[in-house]
């Protein structure tokens, strides 16, 4: 399994602002896909935005964009206009056919 | 179905019981994923099957954990002689053809508590 550090536990955040969380993983592998998922109070784990290593444009899925930086395998994810439906656990992950998790960041959105 | 089902939402069950878990997956998927999230050791996979077999079984923590998929549909996780550190979140997720490439669909996981 390849290696994929959250380093932020947790993240607070005004209503309508935006914020930032930081992925990094370790490959040797030159086409790899990464992705975020969020999970609410729920349990569910939903897609939230999926990225392609040969791509080098930053992927975007409406209020949630990515700041892709392949030489650094740095992967973050910025939610813009903050929305209360957005608390919840965010994970990074590295899809090599099984998905590698990073540790997950909690993100509250104040109102 | 619409999305991926799990069956039983919640578990309680004694140390030393057996337990099933059920996977449905999204009709047509012909990958499916097993994984546990504990407050421990977060999300690990356990182990991933395309149609009927398990390429990979990798993740299962020791043998008194199995699975099984049945008619490229349906799977089970059967825990025997259940320990408390079993206890934790099991997800199953599916995906179209199950490479690198496809994103993965998660069920919302049965809650396994051992007392």
């Amino acid at each position: 399994a390849q290696t994929v550090t959250q380093s932020q536990p947790e993240m607070s955040v005004q209503e309508a602002e935006t914020v930032t969380l930081s992925c990094t993983y370790d490959t040797s592998e030159n086409n790899y896909y990464l992705f975020w998922y969020k999970q609410p109070p729920s349990r569910q784990m939903i897609l939230v935005i999926r990225q392609e290593a040969y791509k080098q444009q930053n992927a975007t899925e409406n209020r949630f964009s990515v700041n892709f930086q392949k030489a650094a395998k740095s992967f973050s994810l910025k939610i813009s206009d903050s929305q209360l439906g957005d608390t919840a656990m965010y994970f990074c992950a590295y899809n090599d056919y099984k998905l590698s998790f990073g540790a997950g960041t909690t993100v509250t959105v104040r109102a | 179905g619409a999305g991926v089902s799990q069956s039983p939402s919640n578990k309680v069950t004694e140390k030393g019981k057996d337990v099933e878990l059920r996977c449905d997956p999204i009709s047509g998927h012909t990958a499916l994923y097993w994984y546990r999230q504990s407050l421990g050791q977060g999300l690990e996979f356990l182990i991933y099957f395309q149609g009927n077999s398990a390429p990979d079984k990798s993740g299962l923590p020791s043998d008194r954990f199995s699975a099984e998929r049945t008619g490229g549909s349906v799977s089970t996780l059967t825990i025997q002689r259940t320990q408390q550190e079993d206890s934790a979140v099991y997800l199953c997720a599916s995906s179209l053809g199950g490479g690198p490439t496809d994103t993965q669909y998660f069920g919302p996981g049965t809650r396994l508590t051992v007392l």
